[in-house]
């Protein structure tokens, strides 16, 4: 699966609307883009995913460059348990049988958010 | 529902002892997978069951490592001779089903692993 690129780190206040951008430039047709977050002692949990649309849920709004090379998870008025690193990994799914299954993280981006 | 449930929380070892590590999924769920996180390697796929039987383990070391699944409700991750370079936190998701790699995974809270 091709690379992402997001800053290490973020900080914002309660309240705020917080954007997260994520860069894939080599990202290929097949590749879906998904946000997992992660607090400590805990594992993983899934926010979203999209493929070219924008995409919105409980958790939050992507938003996806027409082009495809980057992304922006915006998290809407945060709140402290929204404090966690947030990763942006890109995913290729076909039918062969498990691929596209694995998951692997690098560092992700470290959102602090202050009272 | 529990979600995911892994025992132990921690575990220490000593250099050249065992370590095995427990995980029931979330029931239902068909796909079972093991990954390994560090600082360092960030999060490391190791392998993945599909109702129990083992189809990817591409990410397992080839020795000391191994994994079963016995039955639907659990799976257990085996460490032999373990090394320090084996601490980590080792993680267990499970997925309602994997076929195209589809199904979103669920993350137990992870077993962390100290090899002194």
């Amino acid at each position: 699966d091709a690379k992402t690129t997001q800053p290490d780190s973020m900080e914002s206040t309660e309240g705020e609307t917080v954007h997260l951008p994520c860069s894939h430039a080599t990202i290929s047709g097949n590749e879906y883009i998904y946000w997992y977050r992660q607090v400590p002692l805990q594992g993983p949990e899934y926010v979203t995913h999209g493929l070219q649309q924008n995409t919105t849920n409980s958790m939050a709004f992507l938003a996806i460059a027409s082009d495809r090379k980057s992304s922006t998870l915006i998290l809407p008025h945060v709140s402290l348990r929204d404090a966690a690193v947030y990763h942006c990994i890109l995913r290729v799914f076909c039918l062969q049988q498990g691929t596209g299954s694995k998951l692997s993280f690098g560092k992700g981006a470290k959102l602090t958010v202050s009272p | 529902n529990a979600g995911v449930i892994q025992t132990p929380r921690h575990k220490v070892t000593g250099k050249g002892q065992e370590a095995t590590l427990w995980c029931e999924p979330i029931s239902g769920h068909s796909a079972v997978f093991w990954y390994r996180q560090t600082i360092v390697q960030g999060l490391e796929f190791l392998t993945y069951f599909r109702n129990q039987a083992p189809i990817d383990d591409s990410g397992m070391p080839k020795e000391r490592f191994s994994a079963q699944m016995p039955n639907q409700s659990h799976s257990t991750l085996k460490i032999q001779s373990t090394q320090p370079q084996d601490s980590a936190v080792y993680l267990c998701a499970s997925s309602l089903d994997s076929w195209g790699g589809y199904a979103e995974q669920f993350f137990g809270p992870g077993t962390r692993l100290t090899v002194l």
